[in-house]
């Protein structure tokens, strides 16, 4: 089965600071990846994913994913963080063979942001 | 318009009652989800329902009974309410897989139903 880490469990930078949040993944092959983002008492809103390819994913928001392989890894980075970006991030997995519908979140990191 | 939808937001209710929580999704999908998010903010799949047929059911108390009526609809009801059962549970929806060709569709969350059993 597969299982999702997010190391820290809360994350405290400046407006403007650059961020990293982290994620490592267990899994037999190569999974499906996705950081999912949720602003306090709202819904989940998908980041970004990785399904193949190139290993370093865009997403919304000025958001940005390198998935490594060789680390089972799949970090969340923004090169400049804005004080809306204060949220809880969820690293996911699912499955990367057919019929599968399973998918597991880490933790979640909270994202706090100092004006 | 809101891609997946669900009903009521909030719902406070006393320990021992029946309620249903409702989901709608207006995005074509064939696969849709229920979650449950602890007070630790830890989200953790219930049920999953494709085309109407339930096709994963964690080891949830059988209080829990998933319906759905149609591909775009997938409601909870819940019987008996514990004080364990105060959580935020979460809809969610996919294309099915074998049509998407054969890949893991990225799943679209619903805004979430508090429920608090007092």
């Amino acid at each position: 089965a597969q299982s999702v880490t997010q190391p820290d469990i809360h994350i405290t930078v400046s407006e403007g600071a650059s961020l990293e949040l982290r994620c490592n993944y267990s899994y037999g092959a190569t999974p499906y990846l996705f950081w999912y983002v949720q602003s306090p008492g709202q819904g989940l809103q998908l980041l970004l994913k990785y399904f193949s390819g190139d290993t370093l994913v865009q997403g919304i928001k000025g958001f940005e994913a390198e998935f490594k392989r060789s680390q089972s890894s799949f970090n969340l980075r923004k090169p400049s963080v804005h004080w809306s970006d204060a949220a809880e991030y969820f690293c996911a997995v699912a499955p990367s063979r057919a019929g599968s519908y399973q998918l597991t979140f880490g933790k979640g990191t909270k994202l706090s942001v100092i004006p | 318009d809101t891609a997946v939808s669900q009903t009521p937001k909030y719902l406070v209710t006393q320990m021992g009652n029946d309620k249903s929580i409702k989901c709608e999704q207006n995005l074509g999908h064939d696969t849709m989800y229920w979650y449950k998010q602890d007070s630790k903010k830890f989200l953790k799949i219930m049920f999953s329902y494709n085309n109407k047929e339930l096709i994963i059911n964690e080891t949830v108390p059988n209080r829990f009974s998933p319906k759905s009526p149609d591909k775009a609809h997938l409601n909870l009801h819940i019987n008996s309410l514990e004080l364990g059962d105060s959580a935020v549970y979460f809809c969610a929806s996919s294309q099915d897989a074998a049509t998407s060709g054969g890949l893991q569709e990225t799943q679209y969350f619903g805004p979430g139903t508090r429920l608090l059993v007092l």
